[in-house]
């Protein structure tokens, strides 16, 4: 176990449908990401929060919309999504994004499939 | 653009052999570089982190190095085994909040 819990860990949801992942670190850190990862794709980084301050928005389509409403806690909100935006879902956390050494503990991830 | 490349073959080595996988960036100049396990479902798992004024960094079995004149870190596992087969990934980090990750090398070291 890393320190970080993602739930649900495997979603599938409709193009019309509303859902939330969610993250939660028990490392005491104060920054939190938000990756995307296709298949045989880097990860690509969608949002930084540093002391619960967005600090990068990765050109994400508004249709993820994070919310970080502490240092603890980080999710993502999901409204129509597109088959291609399946993918897995990765949430990070690290002393501070800015620091450095930012090494990042990652959850487990969320699989998502959106049908 | 920034640019990180990684072999995106599998390697594929003897146990008991050592591994070595090639990460190359361009158009970067990280302030330090990571190395990362992954395995399949799960998240990436931090290995090793060297610095742009290190040449080498050794942790057990593993090996990193840094060429900041040649854009380049090799990671190597010694007396490789079969559960260090996995996705590798290497990622970099400038100023600032981001950091970049390559697609990764997958390993399998068989028995």
């Amino acid at each position: 176990e890393t320190g970080v819990t993602q739930t649900p860990r495997h979603l599938v949801m409709g193009m019309t449908n509303k859902k939330s992942l969610k993250c939660e670190q028990h490392l005491g850190h104060n920054a939190m990401y938000w990756y995307k990862q296709s298949a045989k794709k880097p990860l690509e980084l969608m949002f930084v929060y540093n002391f619960k301050e967005q600090t990068e928005n990765n050109s994400v389509p508004s249709r993820f919309s994070p919310e970080c409403p502490n240092s603890s806690h980080l999710f993502l909100h999901l409204h129509t999504l597109q088959p291609e935006d399946s993918a897995l879902y990765l949430c990070a956390s690290s002393q501070e994004a800015s620091g450095s050494t930012d090494t990042q503990y990652f959850g487990p991830g969320t699989r998502l499939t959106v049908l | 653009s920034q640019k990180i490349e990684q072999n995106s073959e599998a390697l594929n080595i003897q146990e008991g052999k050592t591994a070595t996988l090639t990460c190359n960036y361009t158009n970067y100049s990280p302030a330090y570089l990571q190395w990362y396990r992954q395995d399949p479902g799960r998240g990436p798992v931090f290995l090793l982190l060297i610095r742009e004024n290190e040449k080498e960094k050794r942790k057990e079995r593993l090996k990193v190095t840094f060429d900041t004149t040649l854009k380049q870190s090799l990671f190597h596992i010694t007396a490789s085994q079969p559960a260090d087969s996995a996705t590798y990934l290497c990622a970099l980090k400038g100023g600032g909040f981001k950091t970049i990750f390559g697609a990764g090398t997958r390993l399998f070291v068989k028995a």
